[in-house]
């Protein structure tokens, strides 16, 4: 079975620019859940979207989007990039609530 | 405070050596996660615990939902076990409130 596949695996955008992180969740998984580890900070929940839909979202200014396809697949979007912003992007699935709870293997973007 | 805090921020342990890292949270939880973050980042969920103890391998991993602690004890460590472990409390809405890590090396 396909664990939860994320693209691309780096990046590097310039400040101002606007990137956009994919995931994949496990087949059957209908929760994908975004986090964010800066560097030297610990991890910081993002958003979560359930059935397409966003069910709860982190502290994180307007500029930190995203959606949920019907395929259950998800985009985080990021716009007017800032260097704070360089981090690893982690993407996560689960069944209904926490069963199944399963990471990708994450995102590194880099702004300059 | 850390909703959810972890002790000791840094480990070092010789091969073989048993090893206890704790976790305290502070809000209501569903299910307390720990999680091995290996150098890259990728992140292996180890144990999701709601109540009691649960082992694997030489991992064991126990919690304390009166007291709102748990611990994740290593037997017989290895360097392969080198590693970030992260302790991590699902409360409300599934989302995750993670701890600060604690990064652990095993010398051999």
């Amino acid at each position: 079975e396909a664990g939860v596949t994320q693209s691309p695996t780096h990046l590097i955008k310039t400040r101002g620019q606007q990137v956009t992180l994919r995931c994949s969740p496990i087949s059957g998984h209908t929760s994908v859940y975004w986090y964010q580890q800066a560097l030297g900070l610990g991890l910081q929940f993002l958003l979560w979207y359930d059935e397409g839909e966003e069910r709860n979202r982190g502290n994180f200014p307007p500029r930190f989007s995203g959606r949920q396809f019907p395929n259950y697949s998800s985009e985080l979007n990021v716009n007017a990039l800032e260097l704070e912003d360089s981090a690893l992007y982690l993407c996560a699935s689960s069944l209904e609530g926490a069963r199944g709870y399963t990471f990708g293997s994450g995102t590194r973007l880099t702004v300059v | 405070k850390n909703e959810v805090e972890q002790s000791p921020q840094n480990l070092t342990a010789q091969e073989g050596e048993f090893i206890t890292i704790n976790c305290s949270y502070s809000v209501g939880i569903s299910a307390l996660h720990w999680l091995q973050q290996h150098p890259g980042g990728g992140i292996v969920s180890l144990f999701m615990l709601s109540s009691g103890k649960k082992k694997h391998g030489r991992l064991i991993a126990t919690i304390n939902i009166q007291e709102k602690h748990s611990s994740l004890h290593i037997t017989a460590s290895h360097p392969r076990d080198s590693a970030v472990y992260i302790c991590a409390a699902m409360a409300s809405g599934s989302r995750l409130t993670f701890g600060e890590g604690t990064q652990l090396t095993v010398n051999p």
